[in-house]
């Protein structure tokens, strides 16, 4: 099992250009999660899904599109990249226990630089 | 809102013992979960707390008061290897049952 991956790993971009972050899992999850890091700080949610075809908003939305037309991918879009965009991109995947308890697997994250 | 409150940063030298703090607010609690992340990796899952009490695992324990809204990870025999940021999570109802994340707390460990 590869886990979480994504593509890129790193990622030049110039102000206003356009670009799409992929994320596969190959544990048949059914919870899909987008997360940006900022330097020294925590993760904050950007868009998440709890099913094939359904989306939703997280805490920070604005500037990104997603989609999930296959349950094992998540696509992440910036449509009009922008300086504010810099930042590492986590995607994570989950499936919940009876518990409650929800274990989230990160992939190794996307190093995005907007100039 | 979510708010989750930790500390910033913690040093100690190897084989002590380190204790991170977690408070919290939420409005719906399910569970309070820790994370560990080395500088340029990705978070890794360390432990899960539902009910009150002490969770061990290895030289790793996590305990939860629900009624203080708080809880703590707790890093035995420090080794060089667990410096890294470490990060407590809650999943609440309010949230729609996403886990929102602490701002992380750094643990440099000396020789």
């Amino acid at each position: 099992n590869a886990g979480v991956t994504q593509t890129p790993k790193f990622r030049v971009l110039k102000t206003g250009q356009s670009m799409t972050l992929l994320c596969a899992q190959d544990m048949n999850h059914e919870y899909m999660y987008w997360y940006r890091q900022d330097p020294g700080m925590g993760l904050r949610l950007i868009h998440y899904s709890v099913g094939e075809g359904t989306t939703a908003k997280g805490e920070v939305p604005d500037g990104y599109n997603v989609s999930r037309l296959k349950k094992q991918n998540f696509l992440l879009g910036l449509e009009s990249a922008a300086p504010s965009q810099t930042s590492v991109y986590f995607c994570a995947s989950s499936t919940r226990s009876i518990a409650r308890q929800e274990t989230q697997y990160f992939g190794p994250g996307t190093r995005l630089l907007v100039l | 809102g979510q708010s989750l409150e930790q500390p910033s940063e913690v040093t100690a030298v190897e084989g002590a013992i380190v204790q991170i703090n977690c408070t919290y607010q939420t409005s719906g609690f399910y569970g309070l979960s820790w994370y560990q992340q080395h500088d340029g990796g990705a978070p890794t899952f360390l432990s899960y707390n539902a009910l009150d009490g002490l969770e061990e695992t290895g030289r790793f324990s996590s305990f939860l008061s629900r009624s203080d809204s708080y809880g703590y990870l707790l890093l035995q025999e420090l080794q060089m290897k667990d410096s890294a940021s470490y990060f407590c999570a809650v999943r609440d109802r309010a949230a729609g049952n996403k886990l929102t994340f602490g701002g992380g707390t750094r643990v440099l460990v000396k020789p």
